[in-house]
């Protein structure tokens, strides 16, 4: 079974307007990390944000926030006030505290951003 | 600035001809680790290495060699590269410093070297 799913392969939002991007992911684990990626078109990978499995707060920064429900296991990321720059492949990943070194990765969802 | 860098970006090899991937971080970093891309198959971990002369198996480390002489630097061998081979590879590093303290410690990729194997 997937650890980390993200469901929508696609997704397209008009400029200006907010999106979110969905996350589930599946441990037993009570220690837990889940990250936000993003992966433009020139290929890098640039890490987005942080939410830990004991953190109250929902994470942000600046336009991205991480709506963080962990009753439902879901981290979905927010972007707000979407830009053309945004258009972009964006990776969920988790990494558990007891378990290996290896961090797990969804499979992404590509955002295009219509002006 | 704090960054991952490897190198070459782009490389296009034949089969069977050995070539090494270099990744060095300025970030003194213990955790460091070698991902492949390809579509619709996600980020696969092909090897990690949590400190000098320390290297573990990840996902798909079949065909990949690494090594970790110092805390900066960690290549990626390919022995003798396969078609199947043809991918896109990111080097990784972390501050992760153990297995309690992982799991807040945001991976940073170098730019990605995008291998083709004819």
């Amino acid at each position: 079974a997937q650890k980390i799913t993200q469901t929508q392969p696609g997704m397209f939002v008009q400029e200006k307007e907010a999106v979110t991007l969905d996350c589930t992911y599946d441990t037993s684990d009570p220690s837990y990390g889940l990250f936000w990626y993003k992966q433009p078109s020139s290929g890098e990978m640039i890490f987005l944000i942080y939410q830990g499995s004991y953190d109250q707060q929902n994470a942000t920064e600046g336009r991205y926030s991480l709506n963080f429900q962990k009753a439902r296991k879901s981290a979905n990321l927010v972007i707000s006030a979407s830009q053309l720059g945004d258009s972009a492949m964006y990776f969920c990943a988790m990494w558990e505290a007891g378990g290996s070194y290896i961090p797990t990765f969804g499979r992404g969802t590509s955002l295009i951003v219509h002006p | 600035e704090a960054q991952v860098t490897q190198n070459p970006r782009y490389l296009i090899t034949v089969t069977g001809k050995k070539l090494t991937v270099t990744c060095s971080q300025n970030m003194n970093h213990e955790y460091m680790s070698w991902y492949r891309q390809d579509p619709g198959l996600g980020l696969r971990q092909i090897y990690y290495s949590m400190n000098v002369e320390v290297t573990d198996k990840g996902d798909v480390p079949e065909g990949y060699k690494v090594s970790r002489k110092e805390k900066r630097n960690f290549p990626l061998i390919l022995e003798s590269p396969s078609p199947n081979q043809t991918s896109l590879y990111f080097c990784a590093s972390s501050s992760a410093g153990g297995p309690h303290s992982s799991y807040n410690s945001p991976l940073h990729f170098g730019n990605g070297t995008r291998l083709t194997v004819t």
